[in-house]
Order: C-alpha cells, then structure tokens, then sequence
C-alpha cells in the first residue's frame, strides 16, 4: 500500500531554509493520476495547505507562503521536496507530505499522509 | 481565523449518533461537490475519511458518512465508539486563493 515519509531537520534558525523530503513507497511518484503536496499545522492549531506538484514539475503554492517556498520533485528517487526560505518562530509546525487528488478545476482530497515531522525554529 | 466554520467541540455517549457542521460560502462549499473529511487522533495524522461530500474511502467504516445543505457541509458518526475520539477536519475547494480551505477542527469527546 501507498506510504509516505518525511525527512529533514527538526530544527532550522530565523532566516535560514528550512528543507524536507517525503519519500513515496509502494507505488510510483509518476503516477498521472496525483499531484503530491503539503500541508502544515503549527502546535495544538489547524491545517494549512502549503503547495503541491505534478511529477512532471508542474507546481501550485498558497498565495501566502509563494513567495518563500519551493517545492521540486525527483522522480528517480520517488521524492520530492519542500524549502521554506526566511523562516520565523510562526513556521514552527508539524509538516505533512500526502498524495493530492485533483479534479478538472483544483484540488480535492489528500490521501494518504505521511506521519508528519515537527520542524521548530528557534536559535 | 479559518475559512471554513467547525464547532470547536462536540461529545456524544458510545451508541449516540453526532452530527459535525462545517460551513463556508457559495464559493466554496456551496458550490462545488468537492468537501472532504479528516480525522486525526492525538499526535498521529490525519486520516481521509470522506470525500466528494459523500464518499467513503475502502476501509473507512460505513458508521462515517457526509451530506451537504447550502454552504455548510456536515459529518455524521453513528454507533459513536471511544476509538472515534479524535479531532475533525473539513476540507474544501475554493474558487478563491488559495483554492484549499480548512475548517478549524472539532473535538470530538465520546462520554
């Protein structure tokens, strides 16, 4: 069955990037079907979408988070990535990568999630 | 403050029936099909368990199901058990940025 896994520092300073990788097992990160995003949530708070990408490259962001974040994706590896540039204290969160279903017009459901990694920022 | 309106907290005794609101616009909920639903126990992650208003994902109890009236979007868990303790997410499309919504979750206490 679909799995996947985060990976990456637990803990990044102000300013610096902040940078994870979700690694996809029992099936293909090339699948034409999905798009691969994530999703954060700071402690004891809701969820926020982050940004998703196709494996072609093909990538969308949340407007508020656009300018600082890159998400790219290795198909050889079944991975793909996020950075977070100029990170504050308000980054501070549980990351979550997951598999993306889209419709014609945007995303729908995401499905399944990866077990999450706590990224805090602090010096 | 989230785009989408959840009750901050429901509880419901083993065997009752709750019903979890989530209400937003005609922009979002109201006018698209596409509404999902999380559950997220303490400390683990969210789990997708309905999407498309109304459908279970294979392995999601049949004691989950999803409707929609207008703008708000509803989860009912019937037979609650001490196992459906957890926290609740709806999830939308929004015509506008940034075209994914949450609701700001919901407690569910089984007593």
């Amino acid at each position: 069955q679909l799995q996947l896994q985060e990976s990456g520092p637990g803990l990044v300073k102000p300013s610096e990037t902040l940078s994870l990788t979700c690694t996809v097992s029992g099936g293909s990160i090339s699948s034409s079907s999905y798009y691969w995003g994530w999703i954060r949530q700071p402690p004891g708070k809701g969820l926020e979408w982050i940004g998703s990408i196709y494996y072609t490259g093909s990538t969308y962001y949340n407007p508020s988070l656009k300018s600082r974040v890159t998400i790219s994706v290795d198909t050889s590896k079944n991975q793909f990535s996020l950075k977070l540039s100029s990170v504050t204290a308000a980054d501070t969160a549980v990351y979550y990568c997951a598999r993306v279903s889209l419709t014609a017009i945007g995303t729908n459901w995401f499905d399944p999630w990866g077990q999450g990694t706590l990224v805090t920022v602090s010096s | 403050q989230s785009a989408l309106t959840q009750p901050a907290s429901v509880s419901g005794s083993p065997g009752q029936s709750i019903t979890i609101s989530c209400t937003g616009t005609s922009s979002d909920v109201g006018g698209y099909n596409y509404v999902s639903w999380y559950q997220q126990h303490p400390g683990k992650a969210p789990k997708l368990m309905i999407y498309d208003v109304n459908k279970r994902p294979s392995g999601v109890s049949n004691r989950f199901s999803g409707s929609k009236s207008g703008n708000t979007a509803s989860l009912t868990i019937s037979g609650l058990q001490a196992e459906d303790e957890a926290d609740y997410y709806c999830c939308s499309y929004a015509v506008s940025s940034p075209h994914v919504v949450f609701g700001g979750g919901t407690k569910l206490t089984v007593l």
